[in-house]
């Protein structure tokens, strides 16, 4: 079974400008988790999706947006990028979306996002 | 302020050695998680913890949880070079909600 694909890999912006995730989750899993991973804060929660809605969400402004297509793959947006935004971007998919066994997560290997 | 706290921050030992990473919380968590990741690459699932006093072994490794579920503790034997990365804790569903937290992570290297 193929695992989580992020694209792109790498990316690099500038202030202002705004960018696009994209995640494909593990064929069968529905939820598609984001997070944002610094030196400083370690992992950080943004969002979950499962089922095309959002279900959880973390403590990050409305710059930072997400959508599920009907076939799971799920896109990430952040606008009006700040130097603050530079960091890993991680993407995780699970069966249920939730902490359970059934809802194990596994993580893609991420977009490496820079702001200059 | 951070709901899990990890302990050591980095840890840097030679081949042989072993070591233990702490996992430390005060809020309550249905399970918890253990993952290893390399640079540039996401976390992977190492193993998962359920039960209170909980130990699991995996090869050289050994995971324990807490009797009241709020702390975890991860123990090398003999570490390797093959065993550095960053390891990472997650607390799964802190104050009855479905979500899952991490630590900042222990960032481990094994010297030859």
């Amino acid at each position: 079974k193929a695992g989580v694909t992020q694209t792109p890999r790498y990316l690099i912006k500038t202030r202002g400008q705004q960018v696009t995730l994209s995640c494909s989750p593990i064929s069968g899993h529905r939820s598609v988790s984001w997070y944002q991973q610094t030196p400083g804060q370690g992992l950080q929660f943004l969002f979950e999706y499962f089922s095309e809605t959002q279900r959880n969400k973390g403590n990050f402004p409305g710059r930072f947006s997400g959508r599920q297509f009907s076939n799971s793959r799920s896109e990430m947006n952040v606008s009006t990028l700040e130097l603050g935004d530079s960091a890993l971007y991680l993407c995780a998919s699970s069966l249920v979306g939730r902490p359970t066994p059934r809802g194990t997560q596994y993580f893609g290997p991420g977009t490496r996002l820079t702001v200059l | 302020t951070q709901l899990l706290e990890q302990s050591p921050q980095f840890l840097s030992i030679q081949e042989g050695e072993n070591l233990t990473v702490y996992c430390n919380s005060s809020s309550v968590f249905s399970s918890l998680q253990w993952y290893r990741q390399e640079p540039g690459e996401g976390p992977v699932l190492l193993v998962t913890v359920v039960t209170g006093g909980e130990v699991k072994k995996l090869k050289r490794l050994t995971f324990q949880f807490g009797d009241a579920r709020k702390d975890s503790s991860l123990h090398i034997t003999a570490a390797q070079p093959g065993d550095t990365g960053l390891y990472l804790c997650a607390g799964a569903g802190p104050g009855g909600s479905e979500k899952l937290v991490f630590g900042k992570g222990t960032k481990l290297t094994v010297n030859p």
